[in-house]
This record gives structure tokens, sequence and C-alpha cells, in this order.
């Protein structure tokens, strides 16, 4: 079975620092990995995804994430916030028929 | 390209009534999702259609829970009776041909709010 843990419900940085968001994820056979984003009353929208190849992983926005089979973990990064970072982000592993495991999410916040 | 389209936006219902939510995948996709989001949770699969026919319906509540596709492009999800934890955002989303790599496409979502 598959299934994803995201660290942390809400994380809070200022404006300008890293953004780190934690993602750990279990699975039996190699994963298929992606960061949503998720602004208030919206749909969710594809930050980036691990598929295979490269590890390190870049997406929308100045968002990237990185595979680390050893430590299962795919955490999304950003070297500096911007207020329009602001929203809720979710990490999710696929299956081979596409069928997507969630994590909790987790609640951005970034402050002047 | 089109998005992903669903309607209506929001629905408020009394409970043990009834509601349907409508969606619209992208052009082309085959392969069309329906999820459940509870607020402060991530969204949680319901039901997964290939064309017209299902592949996952494992979490969907068969009992009040109904979901169409015909002709294998746009979808109703329907809930009859409600309950007050029904309550949630449902979400659309869509994908090529429903390959592990693929990526989903996700509508606006229905809010419902059960009373």
């Amino acid at each position: 079975a598959q299934s994803v843990t995201q660290l942390g419900s809400h994380v809070s940085v200022s404006e300008g620092a890293l953004v780190l968001l934690r993602c750990n994820y279990s699975s039996s056979v190699p994963p298929y990995l992606f960061w949503y984003v998720q602004y208030p009353n919206q749909g969710l929208q594809l930050l980036l995804k691990y598929t295979t190849g490269a590890t390190l992983v870049k997406g929308i926005n100045g968002f990237e994430a990185e595979f680390k089979k050893s430590e299962t973990s795919f955490h999304l990064t950003k070297p500096s916030a911007h207020m329009s970072d602001a929203a809720e982000y979710f990490c999710a592993v696929s299956d081979d028929f596409n069928k997507f495991y969630f994590g909790s999410g987790t609640k951005l916040n970034v402050k002047p | 390209e089109a998005g992903v389209a669903q309607s209506p936006r929001y629905k408020i219902i009394e409970k043990r009534q009834s509601v349907a939510f409508w969606c619209n995948p992208i052009s082309g996709h085959a392969t069309l999702y329906w999820y459940q989001q509870i607020l402060g949770q991530g969204p949680k699969l319901l039901i997964q259609f290939q064309n017209n026919g299902v592949v996952d319906d494992s979490q969907l509540p068969k009992d009040r829970f109904s979901a169409e596709r015909l002709k294998g492009v746009d979808s109703t999800l329907k809930i009859q009776p409600a309950k007050l934890e029904d309550s949630a955002v449902y979400l659309c989303a869509s994908s090529g041909i429903g390959a592990g790599t693929d990526t989903q496409y996700f509508g606006p979502g229905t809010r419902l709010t059960v009373l």
C-alpha cells in the first residue's frame, strides 16, 4: 500500500526566507511523486513531478524537489519565499494506474 | 486548452436531500477522477473512470454515492441521501491515459455544505 506523510500542517516563513516543506512516502514499488499547490477556493495545480531520471526536479514558480530513495523523501524547497507563495501544498504518490495518494497538506504562511 | 470544468461551484442542502455534481474533463483525456476533500485533509479518491468504465471505486460509499460517465466524456456524481459528514469539496480531475506518470489536472471543485 502507498501512503504519504507531510510533516507540519502549518509552516510560517518570512518573505525572502527559504521554504522547506517535507514529504515522506511509503511505496512498495519505485514511486511516481508529485507536488501540487492549492490556492483558496481553487483546485489543485501541479508544481512538479518525479517519474524517472534526474532526482532533482525543478517546477514552476521557482520550486524544486529532490527524490531521495534512501530516505523515502521528496521535500519541496524554494530559496526565497514570496508573498504569493502563501497557499496549501500537497504531496502525492501515484501507483502504476495513476491512483493518487495525497498527504494531508501543509499550509504555508509568508510573513512580510 | 480549456481546463476541467465543474458545476455548480457551491451547493447548500439539507440532510437527507439529494445533490448532483457535473464534471467535463479536458478534451481527449481518457481518465476521470472524483475526489472528496474534507476541510483540513488531502483529497481522497472516490472513483476513477477509464473512458466510461470504472477502474476503482473501492472508497465510494455505494449506499449513497453514485457516479457515471456516459459516452466516456463528462461525468456526474450524485449523493442520495446526503449526510452531515458529506460536507466537503468535491474535486474532479482528468488525465491522459491513466499511466502512473500522468499528471492529473484538477477542476475548481464544488463546495458542498449539508445542514
